[in-house]
């Protein structure tokens, strides 16, 4: 079946370090990749996209590019901040069928000043 | 882009009593979902709608109902709730294509 799979947090780290959160997903089809983000009390943003393969989404700082040959999609930012503070979430999304988001378990991420 | 409503943000009541979670969006997209966020934070789709007058479940099993008698409103109802459906749940509403979904705020929903 359709899954995504992502690093386990919570991720710790100093302000203007490096992020990478891993994601993988199955490769049925030819899924959109979506990255959300939940910041505390509130619902899901999204935070880039990517829809084929070699797609390289990004948004306020971060990136990630849409790897068929490795199934990947993973999350990169070259220095965090500590509002970054929050639950990112990987998402596949199939292109058939009810088309409704697949998510990863979520990484937290804490960023200590 | 969609704004999509929900209401309450925060429900506490007590085991047995009938609720009702409203979500509401504005921009007409036919698709809507449901999706419940358990305390360890992964989110399980509970149920979905391609348009009015269709429902169908998730890949997880809820004991909730949905409607969707009009485009924006997909509302979700418990006819009799227990702790066991204490949860966040999240409404989100999508459109045909590659696009991506948007969502509420969420309802954080504690049966005692």
């Amino acid at each position: 079946g359709n899954s995504v799979t992502q690093m386990e947090g919570p991720v710790t780290l100093s302000e203007e370090a490096f992020l990478t959160i891993n994601c993988t997903y199955t490769a049925t089809g030819y899924p959109s990749l979506f990255w959300y983000v939940q910041y505390p009390g509130e619902g899901l943003q999204l935070l880039l996209k990517a829809t084929k393969a070699d797609d390289k989404g990004s948004n306020k700082g971060f990136e990630a590019t849409y790897r068929k040959e490795t199934t990947s999609f993973h999350l990169e930012k070259g220095s965090v901040q500590v509002s970054d503070s929050a639950v990112y979430f990987c998402a596949r999304l199939g292109y058939t069928g009810r088309r409704a988001l697949t998510f990863g378990s979520g990484t937290r991420l804490q960023v200590q000043p | 882009e969609a704004d999509i409503y929900q209401t309450p943000r925060y429900l506490v009541i007590g085991t047995g009593k009938k609720i009702t979670l409203e979500c509401s969006q504005t921009m007409g997209h036919d698709k809507m979902y449901w999706y419940q966020q358990d305390p360890g934070m992964e989110l399980h789709l509970i149920h979905y709608s391609y348009g009015v007058n269709s429902t169908e479940k998730g890949d997880l099993s809820s004991e909730s109902t949905v409607s969707r008698i009009r485009t924006e409103h997909f509302p979700l109802t418990l006819e009799s709730a227990r702790p066991s459906h204490t949860s966040q749940y999240l409404c989100a509403a999508g459109v045909n294509g590659y696009n991506e979904q948007f969502f509420g705020p969420g309802t954080r929903l504690t049966v005692l």
